[in-house]
C-alpha cells in the first residue's frame, strides 16, 4: 500500500516552455501533498505544501507564479514550472500522506527536468 | 528554522558489517522517519517513529526515537551489497504551521564493498 506514482520520470524540453509534472496517490487518499526539490548530492529541499481543494502554500524563496501547484483532488496534484529556464533544471519529487495524525509521507519516483 | 544534523555523512563498509547512523535536533519532534534514497528514485519509508523512546525494527533495520523527542538513530545489521544508497532522516513537528511537514537530515552516503 501506500503508492505515490510521478509522471513524467524524465524530461527534456527547451528554453521558455512550461512543463507539468503530475503526483497520484494510488491506493489511498491525500489530503496532503508536498513537492520537493534536490540537487545533486543534497538533502530534499521542500517548495511547497498543496492541500486540495485550497491554495498551495509556499516556502520562503520559492516563487508562486514560476511553480503553480494545483490540487484538483484527493489523488492528484500537479507542479507546472512555467517559462523554464535551465537554472530550474533539477529532480523533483512529490510525497503524499493520508489523513490522520500517524500517518507518514510517501513519496513518488521523482522527475529529471533538464532545460536546454 | 530547524535543523537535522546526521552523521556520519558517508560510510564505506564490507558486507556482513553492522551499520550506525544518527540525526540530532536542536528542537522537538513529534515523528521521526527514515528513508533511503537509491540514485534516480525517491526515497523510500524504511521506518517511522511516533513515540519517545520507540524502538522499531524492521528486518535487518532498528531504529529509536530519542527520550528527549531530539534525537534517533538507525541501525543495519549485517550488511549486503543491496544496502547502497543514501540514508536520510526525518522529523515532524507536533503541530502549529509546520505541522505535516519534513525537515530532512543531510543524508548518510553508504557505499557497501563485496
Amino acid at each position: 500500500g501506500a503508492v505515490v506514482s510521478q509522471h513524467p520520470s524524465w524530461v527534456i524540453c527547451k528554453s521558455g516552455t512550461s512543463v507539468k509534472i503530475e503526483c497520484r496517490s494510488l491506493d489511498f487518499q491525500a489530503t496532503t501533498m508536498f513537492w520537493y526539490r534536490q540537487f545533486p548530492k543534497q538533502s530534499l529541499m521542500l517548495m511547497a505544501t498543496s492541500n486540495e481543494g485550497s491554495k498551495a502554500t509556499y516556502e520562503q524563496g520559492v516563487e508562486k507564479d514560476k511553480f503553480l501547484i494545483n490540487h484538483a483532488s484527493l489523488t492528484l496534484s500537479t507542479l507546472t514550472v512555467t517559462s523554464a529556464h535551465p537554472e530550474d533544471s533539477s529532480f523533483y519529487i512529490c510525497s503524499a500522506r493520508d489523513s490522520g495524525t500517524y500517518q507518514p509521507q510517501h513519496f513518488g519516483d521523482g522527475t529529471r527536468l533538464s532545460i536546454l | 528554522g530547524q535543523q537535522l544534523n546526521q552523521s556520519p555523512q558517508s560510510m564505506f563498509i564490507q558486507e556482513g558489517e553492522d551499520v550506525s547512523m544518527n540525526c540530532t535536533s536542536s528542537s522537538i519532534f513529534n515523528t521521526w522517519l527514515w528513508y533511503k534514497q537509491d540514485p534516480g528514485e525517491g526515497p523510500v519509508l524504511l521506518i517511522a517513529l511516533y513515540k519517545a523512546g520507540e524502538l522499531t525494527s524492521n528486518g535487518r533495520l532498528t531504529a529509536q526515537f530519542g527520550i528527549t523527542r531530539k534525537d534517533s538513530f538507525l541501525n543495519i545489521s549485517a550488511s549486503i551489497p543491496s544496502d547502497v544508497g543514501i540514508y536520510f532522516c526525518a522529523g515532524q513537528p507536533a503541530g502549529g504551521t509546520s505541522y505535516g511537514k519534513l525537515t530532512f537530515g543531510q543524508g548518510t552516503i553508504l557505499t557497501v564493498h563485496p
